[in-house]
């Protein structure tokens, strides 16, 4: 069964350094998804991505965030300058359909677990 | 201001029995709505899809039904078993927003 491989899964910092959290999304997906979750909280929409740009992001999503597909497989979200509130789980997402086609299904990655110190 | 609520954060149910989750949302007007499952420290995984026009939909032991009067989703296990214990989310996308979960209800099947 095809899945969403991510990496690093847990990765602990010091505030303020750059993180980057890598994502292999599923090989024929078109459209690609950074969630979050914080511990004990639900899981926040971040960003979408399809045809090498942003199609969507959220208010959390601000200069902080950038993702990027360097290459044909990966797809990465970086965080310029960590706080403590950006410890939470990462997830990655990708889907074959677009949103409003009716056959939206979002497949997850494991996570990324960030601890901001 | 836009809410999407599930009924309880925790439910504990004695095996065998029917596990019923609610989801009740405000101020959207989803396309369809989605259940997912979550175990702890992993991702979501996609269960069921329900469409506006569709009023239930079933997969093996779950049973989804959308009531978009009512703005509810009801997702049902029935027979359920320890191994059902997880948490589940219900998703919505609607024509204008992103693809939103909600908080999610803890589910715990005793043997």
């Amino acid at each position: 069964e095809p899945e969403v491989t991510q990496t690093p899964s847990h990765q602990v910092t010091q505030m303020g350094q750059e993180v980057i959290l890598r994502c292999v999304p599923i090989s024929n997906h078109l459209y690609f998804y950074w969630y979050r979750q914080i511990l004990g909280q639900k899981v926040e929409f971040l960003v979408s991505f399809y045809n090498n740009e942003i199609s969507e992001k959220s208010e959390i999503f601000d200069d902080q965030f950038s993702v990027e597909r360097p290459d044909g497989s990966n797809f990465t979200l970086k965080i310029r300058s960590t706080k403590l509130e950006d410890s939470a789980m990462y997830f990655c997402a990708s889907s074959d359909q677009g949103r409003g086609t009716g056959a939206n299904v979002l497949t997850f990655g494991a996570g990324s677990r960030l601890t901001v110190l | 201001s836009q809410k999407i609520e599930q009924n309880s954060e925790a439910l504990n149910i004695q095996e065998g029995k029917t596990a019923t989750l609610t989801c009740n949302y405000t101020n959207y007007s989803p396309a369809y709505l989605q259940w997912y499952r979550q175990d702890p420290g992993r991702g979501p995984v996609f269960l069921l899809l329900i469409r506006e026009n569709e009023k239930e939909k079933r997969k093996e032991r779950l049973k989804v039904t959308f009531d978009t009067t009512l703005k509810q989703s009801l997702f049902h296990i029935t027979a359920s078993q320890p191994a059902d214990s997880a948490t589940y989310l219900c998703a919505l996308d609607d024509y204008g927003q992103n693809f939103v979960f909600g908080p999610g209800t803890r589910l715990s099947v005793l043997p």
